[in-house]
């Protein structure tokens, strides 16, 4: 079993819809929880952070961290066209040095 | 604006050759990182460096070597390619200040063996 799951989509939406994507992880010691966005031909770009349980909002995007269900999720609201890429959750024990251990992303496409 | 440069963008290379790819970050950075990238297996961690010549293996070290002469350098070496390794390869780097989390990536190495 992965230590982070991911359902990998895709996930087709009409412009103006609310997106919920998700991971579910089995390593307790996970605190520093984080959502990439990777666009086609692209690395992954650092979207939202979240250290520990709780919400934390940036715009139309909010993510949320559950830690006694060891579930995570991000919640876009009024998506656009231009949200159309691959969302990765990542998570890490601690901050810094560590490697982050992804989740296998959830390709998402907005039709406008 | 932080910036991580990867050597190629596209790479196609033979069975049995021996292939490097450079990764270069300018952001002081003492943390530098290579994942493989393939579909269905999201992001994986091939080796990482915490220092100038220092390195620990990832989850899937087995076939690459890794090298890191100068800080602001980290390269990736099949020694001998083969085709199970065609794949993205992404660099990474981050800082060590206190509470820093951020990895910053390059733009991948799509490497192609034949």
């Amino acid at each position: 079993q992965k230590e982070v799951e991911q359902d990998p989509g895709p996930l087709s939406v009409p412009e103006g819809a609310i997106v919920s994507l998700n991971c579910t992880y089995s390593n307790s010691a996970f605190q520093y929880f984080m959502w990439y966005r990777q666009y086609s031909r692209k690395g992954p770009e650092l979207l939202m952070y979240t250290y520990s349980s709780g919400n934390k909002e940036d715009g139309r995007f909010t993510a949320q961290v559950d830690k006694s269900s060891k579930y995570i999720s991000l919640f876009i609201r009024d998506s656009q066209p231009s949200d159309s890429a691959t969302y990765l959750c990542a998570m890490s024990a601690r901050a810094g040095r560590r490697a982050l251990t992804f989740g296998s992303g959830t390709r998402l496409q907005v039709q406008p | 604006d932080v910036k991580v440069t990867q050597s190629s963008r596209y790479l196609v290379k033979r069975t049995g050759e021996k292939v490097f790819l450079e990764c270069v970050q300018d952001m002081d950075h003492e943390n530098m990182f290579w994942y493989r990238q393939d579909p269905g297996l999201g992001l994986r961690l091939i080796y990482f460096s915490y220092d100038v010549k220092m390195k620990e293996k990832g989850d899937i070290p087995e076939g690459y070597s890794v090298s890191r002469e100068k800080k602001e350098r980290f390269s990736l070496i099949l020694e001998s390619a083969s085709t199970n390794q065609t794949s993205m390869y992404l660099c990474a780097s981050s800082g060590e200040t206190s509470g820093s989390y951020e990895q910053y990536f390059g733009p991948g190495t799509r490497l192609t063996v034949t």
